[in-house]
């Protein structure tokens, strides 16, 4: 069966502006988690979603936001985009919210 | 919060040698996950352990969970080429989605 898919694989935006990241989880896995990774924070928890309901959320500023859709694919939205936010967007799915879950190959974001 | 605190942090090794990293905490866990992640790309599951002393194989991988819940070691024999990336443990299970990772093993192997 198809892995997570996340797009776009490479982004580079500008200071200021916003982006959109969309993550397509495994078919019938019904959670969604969001992770920034970087070498000096290593991988941060973001955010959870389950049947399009947000359930858990990490230590971020309100500039990060995210939503799942009925089809439980999600997206993850980043506004006013800092140079600190440059970092590797991993997006996970599972069936419940239980520990099995799969990563996908991620989301290079470069703010400039 | 919650820490890990993974070990080493790198480790240069030869090709056929055995390898050996932990992760120890100050906090009781009941869920120990080993992940491993190549460059570019997403971590990938490894080992998960769900009981305290339980000891689970994967090829020439081993891991164990720590009598005390609160430690964990991944170990990897005859160690090759493409055993080369980052391994990180992690514990799950005490909030929903949510999975808390260690600052992660550097492994390079020397053909």
């Amino acid at each position: 069966k198809a892995g997570v898919t996340q797009t776009p694989r490479y982004l580079i935006k500008t200071r200021g502006q916003q982006v959109t990241l969309s993550c397509s989880p495994i078919s019938g896995h019904r959670s969604v988690s969001w992770y920034q990774q970087t070498p000096g924070q290593g991988l941060q928890f973001l955010f959870e979603y389950f049947s399009e309901t947000q359930r858990n959320k990490g230590n971020f500023p309100g500039r990060f936001s995210g939503r799942q859709f009925s089809n439980s694919r999600s997206e993850m939205n980043v506004s006013t985009l800092e140079l600190g936010d440059s970092a590797l967007y991993l997006c996970a799915s599972s069936w419940g919210g239980e520990n099995g879950y799969t990563f996908g190959s991620g989301t290079r974001l470069t703010v400039v | 919060g919650q820490q890990l605190n993974q070990s080493p942090q790198s480790m240069f090794i030869q090709e056929g040698e055995d390898v050996s990293m932990n992760c120890t905490s100050s906090s009781i866990f009941n869920t120990w996950l080993w992940y491993k992640q190549d460059p570019g790309e997403g971590p990938v599951l490894l080992i998960a352990l769900y009981k305290a002393g339980e000891l689970t194989s994967n090829g020439r991988l081993t891991a164990q969970f720590g009598i005390t819940r609160k430690d964990s070691f991944l170990n990897i024999s005859a160690s090759i080429p493409s055993d080369v990336g980052i391994y990180f443990c992690a514990f799950g299970g005490t909030s929903y989605g949510k999975l808390t990772f260690g600052q992660g093993t550097i492994l390079t192997v020397h053909p």
